[in-house]
Formats: structure tokens, sequence, C-alpha cells
């Protein structure tokens, strides 16, 4: 069964940092591209960032590009997100999401998300 | 930029058929994902590449794409399907998933 916990996310100052992380298990995680989504409050989803399965490609939503750094490590079966000089526009649930096959759209799983508040 | 643009909602009854279009230039091009959010959970995929279905989702679900607009096919609605429905592509111009806006379907 695939799975994919986020955490690392909180209440934060705008300008501060935080790192998320997501946890996979169920599958080989090093086959798979993996991305985070997020959705502000009451708002609709966001593709963040993409990476692919041996981090050749990488990819950002122009809103953080510049701020945000994904990474993996797949001796851990772990993905990761950097993100810097945090705005309150930033303010959303996070998601880990599975790419189903290579580096594009294909998005099959999802983890339940960790929420990040930008907020002073 | 590619844009995606989909009505904020859509009602029917139920046994009805659902219908919930997501426009883009020339979207016919592109392959098109459909994902299912009910509300306080995480998306679930309901249709890949136009028109296929990950195992489990039901056969009501179906997809096609043609011209400027795909289309997500609902048949023989149920009270549980009531969720936001997503479209989402591979914007080629930007390297990165690009997702509509989104469209609340409820069930009468």
């Amino acid at each position: 069964e695939v799975q994919l916990v986020e955490s690392g996310g909180g209440l934060v100052q705008p300008g501060t940092s935080l790192r998320l992380s997501c946890a996979a298990s169920g599958f080989p995680f090093d086959a798979y591209a993996m991305h985070w989504v997020r959705q502000a409050p009451g708002k609709g989803l966001e593709w963040v960032s993409g990476i692919s399965w041996i981090s050749g490609a990488i990819g950002y939503a122009d809103s953080v590009k510049g701020r945000f750094t994904i990474s993996r490590d797949n001796a851990k079966n772990s993905l990761y997100l950097q993100m810097n000089s945090l705005r309150p526009e930033d303010t959303a649930l996070y998601y880990c999401a599975k790419g189903k096959r290579g580096y594009d759209a294909l998005i099959d799983y999802w983890g339940q998300g960790t929420l990040v508040t930008v907020s002073s | 930029s590619y844009v995606l643009t989909q009505p904020p909602s859509v009602s029917v009854a139920p046994g009805q058929t659902a219908r919930i279009t997501c426009g883009g230039n020339n979207i016919g091009s592109k392959s098109v994902h459909w994902c299912q959010q009910k509300p306080g959970q995480a998306p679930v995929l309901v249709v890949y590449d136009d028109s296929d279905r990950p195992s489990g989702i039901p056969e009501r679900f179906s997809g096609s794409n043609s011209g400027n607009t795909a289309t997500l096919t609902i048949s023989r609605v149920e009270a549980g399907d009531e969720a936001d429905y997503y479209c989402q592509v591979w914007d080629t111009s930007g390297e990165h998933v690009l997702f509509g806006g989104g469209t609340k379907l409820t069930v009468l």
C-alpha cells in the first residue's frame, strides 16, 4: 500500500524558513517522480514543485522559484521541500504526491498534507 | 502561459449524468488527468490520459478530450460523488504541472 506522510509544517513568521519532509513507503521510491502541491484555505490546488526519479529534472512554480528548493534522498525514501523567505501567501496545506510514471503531470497518490501558516 | 478553465460549479440530480469541462487552447493535443477531492480529504486520481481509469475507480467515471475542451463525465451520479474535481496537464512551455481552478459538483 502506497503511503506518503508529510511533516514539518507549522506557524512561522514572514521572512523565515521551514523544511517539509515526506516519508514514502509501499512502492520503489527511487523509480518515480515526486511532487509538492499546495492548497490555500478554501482555494484550489496549486503545483509547487516536482523532481524526477534521480533528480535529473526539477521544476518550480513561478510563485516559489528562487525561494523554495525540492530535493529527495532515495536511500531514505524521502522527499523534502526547503522553503525560505516565506510570505503570508504561502499559507496552505502542502501535499506530497507521487508521479505515476516519468516526470510529467500524472500524479496517482497523495499524502494527507502538512499545514504551513505564515503570519506575524 | 497556458490556462485551464473549469466552471466553478455543476449541479446534477442523483442518477443523472454530470459533465465537467476543462478548457484550454488546443487541449486536445495534451494528456489530461482528473482528480476528485472530497471535503477534508486528499485528492484521488479518477481519470488519466484523457480517458483511462485507475484500478478501483467505477466505470461511471469517463473522460474525453478534443479540440479546446476536455470533459469528465460521471454517469448515474450518486450522492457520494459530491466533491471538487480538478483537471491537470503538463505545461510544456514552463515544464510544470498545471491545474484547472476546480469544479464543485453538487448532487441535488
